[in-house]
Order: structure tokens, then sequence, then C-alpha cells
């Protein structure tokens, strides 16, 4: 079956950094996107990988291993507003989304 | 209006009433989804449309019944529904070219409760 593995709650510090890690075993590899998503409000596109290494978009940072079926969003100078849950999700070989739980960050003053 | 909007953005009903919810985009893509979203459980993708046609239906129940109108607009007929049904209705768009598909945009979602 497909699965998609991410921690269900961190908690961190304001201005720390904290990564999300997130682990797939799907049926084939199309790309793998990260979502925020706060409370009560609709998912929003973070980063999209579909090579392996980093990419960075300011203050967020995303990394992919293909072989070892791994990522990880990467969270610098933590803000308040960034607690929310962050999704990850896998684009399988039928170019569908497969969809983990998600990871609830708790940041703390 | 601008993204993707759903409306009514809440909605209790009873399992005898027949209800729908809707969701329009913005945002000139070929393809909308309906998604489900319960309480610490990944998001469960229910019906995919591309270019208006249905192409995935993951075996949802027949009282959900999804209608595709245009490009830009999605519903979701509900009827007879159970109290499991409770969750957050999510609609989603994106642009589809070939077999490619960009990152979806959703919409605000439709918080369901079911009595």
């Amino acid at each position: 079956g497909q699965n998609i593995d991410q921690p269900t709650e961190m908690t961190a510090t304001e201005g720390a950094i904290v990564q999300i890690n997130c682990t797939y075993q799907t049926s084939g590899f199309n790309g793998l996107f990260w979502y925020q998503q706060h409370a009560g409000e609709a998912p929003t596109f973070l980063s999209y990988n579909v090579l392996d290494g980093l990419e960075e978009k300011g203050r967020f940072s995303s990394f992919l291993s293909r072989s070892k079926g791994y990522s990880y969003l990467l969270l610098k100078e933590l803000q308040m507003k960034d607690s929310a849950s962050y999704l990850c999700a896998v684009k399988d070989s039928n170019y569908q989304l497969i969809w983990g739980a998600g990871t609830k960050l708790i940041i703390k003053p | 209006e601008t993204g993707v909007t759903q409306t009514p953005r809440h909605l209790v009903m009873g399992m005898t009433n027949k209800k729908s919810l809707k969701c329009e985009q913005h945002l000139g893509h070929n393809a909308m989804y309906w998604y489900k979203q319960s309480a610490k459980k990944p998001l469960e993708l229910m019906f995919v449309y591309n270019f208006k046609e249905q192409t995935e239906n993951n075996s949802v129940p027949s009282r959900f019944s999804p209608e595709c109108p245009n490009s830009s607009h999605l519903f979701l007929h509900l009827h007879t529904l159970q109290p499991e049904d409770s969750a957050l209705y999510l609609c989603a768009s994106s642009q589809v070219e070939r077999e490619t598909s960009y990152e979806q945009y959703f919409g605000p979602g439709t918080r369901l409760t079911v009595t």
C-alpha cells in the first residue's frame, strides 16, 4: 500500500529552527509537496521537490532524497505565525497526490 | 473574488436532509477536486474532474454526488448522510497539462456536522 509518515506534533521555540520529517512509500514518484495549514483555514502551497537536494525559499527550505524515500521541511527563525499544521504529499505514478496526516507545529515564546 | 471560494463555510444537517456544497475557482485552472479532511487523518481524495470530466472516484459512498457544470464550478450534493461524514470538506483546483499536474490551490472548506 501507499504510505506517508510524518510526526503528529512538534514543539519549538520562537526564533529557533525546526525540521519536520516525512518518509514515504508510494507506487512511483513524481514529486513531493509541502503545504501549510493554519487552524480553520485552507492548506497553502509551500514547496515542491522532484529532484534530490535542497530547495530554499526564504525562511523555509525543503530537502528530498528519492533513494531514501525521505524529505524534510526546515523552518528557520521561527515566528509565532508559523504555528500551523504542515502537510507532506507525494505525487505517485498516476500523478495523484498521496497525503500525510500532517504535523502540528506549536511555537512557544 | 480571487482564488478558490466555497459556500457555505459551516453546515449542520440531519441525516435525512439534502444539501449541496459549492466551490468556485477564479484561477483559470482545468482540474478541480473534492477532499474530505477528518481530524488527525490524511486528506482523503473523493473526486477529481479534469476538463470537466470525472476521472477519479475513490470508492466514495453514493450518498455523495459530485457535479461539475463547467471548469470553474464544482458541487457536492449530499443526501442521507451519516454522523461519520462530519468533517471539513475542501475543494481544490490545479492546472493539468498532459500528465503533469501543478500545485493545488485550496478553498477555505465547509465544516459539515451531521446530527
